[in-house]
């Protein structure tokens, strides 16, 4: 089935740590993302890509980084400069960026909890 | 930037009520507009989407039609169920969508 993959579901971090957080998808989109979520709040958009090896900031972007050295694959890195990243993170992704009608299609999210 | 207002929730109706989720936008030119549902605990999933004016947008029996004079986009159903409880969000296209806090949805049996 085409869609979506992000791993882990559920990450803790302890201080000072940074994580890694998965995601691939095979619907060959050209255009991925990166959102945020926190508990009762709307969508804040940290990162995106239109195509392989580039990407731009976001919103939100102080304290993530990410890479996109293949297509299917836009990992997000939670680094220890990020000081409150205890969130839903939702990853994306569209056949392109822009506003052409494309529909933006979601993963099932992760959950990270600093401890 | 673009931005978005949606009516603040959460909306509580009996089952088989009317729905109405108010929507405004400000935004340059005149962009695609969507609406996404939001399960508990999950990912966020494409309800409807209209690309020009006076387009309406339809599916699963909810319905929004895209209004230019008014910069709005309510989603309206006829009779809601249960299982429609969710959280749903507005958004504008462009370089990425542009999401309001949403507006949490509870029916009631």
């Amino acid at each position: 089935d085409g869609g979506i993959t992000q791993s882990p579901k559920y990450l803790f971090r302890k201080e000072g740590q940074n994580v890694t957080l998965s995601c691939e998808q095979n619907l060959n989109h050209d255009a991925m993302y990166w959102y945020r979520q926190d508990p009762g709040q709307g969508l804040r958009l940290i990162y995106y890509s239109q195509i392989v090896n580039d990407f731009q900031k976001g919103d939100i972007a102080e304290g993530y980084s990410v890479s996109r050295e293949k297509k299917e694959s836009f990992p997000l890195t939670v680094t220890s400069a990020q000081k409150n990243p205890t969130a839903f993170y939702l990853c994306a992704s569209s056949i392109t960026t822009g506003d052409s009608g494309n529909t933006i299609y979601f993963g099932e999210g992760s959950w990270l909890t600093v401890v | 930037g673009d931005s978005v207002t949606q009516m603040e929730g959460p909306v509580t109706l009996s089952e088989e009520a009317f729905l109405t989720i108010n929507c405004t936008y400000t935004a340059t030119g005149y962009p695609s507009l969507f609406w996404y549902v939001q399960y508990p605990g999950e990912g966020l999933q494409l309800l409807l989407k209209a690309t020009k004016a006076d387009d309406k947008g339809s599916n699963k029996g909810f319905e929004a039609t895209y209004r230019k004079e008014t910069t709005s986009f309510h989603l309206e159903k006829g009779s809601v169920q249960v299982s429609d409880s969710a959280v749903y969000f507005c958004a504008p296209g462009g370089r990425a969508l542009t999401f309001g806090s949403g507006t949490r949805l509870q029916v009631q049996p």
